[in-house]
């Protein structure tokens, strides 16, 4: 069975900090992991997948195989980071659905 | 607004009572996808419809629920004999092959 999961569900940082988000993950094989945020009043949105490595909002994420890990990090954390962000996994194709962990409340004050 | 509509957008009825809501995805996404939230919780998955065909069903999904995607375009659940355990929030998503996954808005239920 595949399970997401995000060990904290809050996380309060100063403006400017460093932030990592954790996730970890079970599955066996190799799944493709995602971020999805969403801020306040508005709907869930995709952050960034793994296989894109890109660098989001200066969100970035990396994939530690070993670990089984994908955890969420921005160097310094800006006021309107401020959301609930979401780990999630699917197993890689077209017809494969999203398994989400509980989230995190990220709250950067100024 | 061109995203995953749905309605309503939220919904308050009776213990028993039915209830139906509404998902029109992006118009070109042929994959359609129902996720339930409760508070506390991420999102669980419901249901998917690759154009009109329910590929695969949770067994979150009772007999109670039941949904449709006729003709491949807007997509429907229903909750029959509605109880307090289905309040949530009910997600839709769509998108097209392996595209990113777009969310409405969400229906809120809340049943008394």
């Amino acid at each position: 069975a595949q399970r997401v999961t995000q060990p904290e569900k809050l996380l309060s940082v100063f403006k400017g900090a460093p932030v990592e988000l954790k996730c970890n993950y079970s599955y066996s094989g190799s799944p493709e992991l995602f971020w999805y945020v969403q801020y306040s009043r508005q709907r869930l949105q995709l952050l960034l997948r793994h296989i894109s490595r890109e660098s989001i909002k200066g969100f970035t994420a990396d994939l530690n195989k070993g670990e089984t890990s994908f955890h969420l990090k921005k160097p310094f954390a800006q006021e309107e980071d401020s959301a609930m962000y979401y780990c999630a996994l699917s197993r890689p194709g077209a017809n494969s659905k999203l398994t989400f962990g509980k989230g995190i409340t990220l709250s950067v004050r100024p | 607004d061109t995203g995953v509509s749905q309605n309503p957008r939220h919904k308050i009825t009776k213990r028993g009572q039915n209830v139906t809501f509404r998902c029109d995805p992006i118009s070109e996404h042929n994959r359609l996808y129902w996720y339930r939230q409760t508070l506390g919780q991420g999102p669980e998955f419901l249901t998917y419809f690759q154009n009109e065909a329910q590929l695969e069903k949770s067994r979150l999904l009772s007999d109670r629920f039941s949904a449709e995607r006729p003709k491949g375009s807007f997509s429907t659940l229903e909750i029959q004999r509605t109880e307090q355990g289905d309040s949530a929030m009910y997600l839709c998503a769509s998108r097209v092959s392996t595209g990113e996954l777009f969310f409405g808005e969400g229906s809120r239920l809340t049943v008394l």
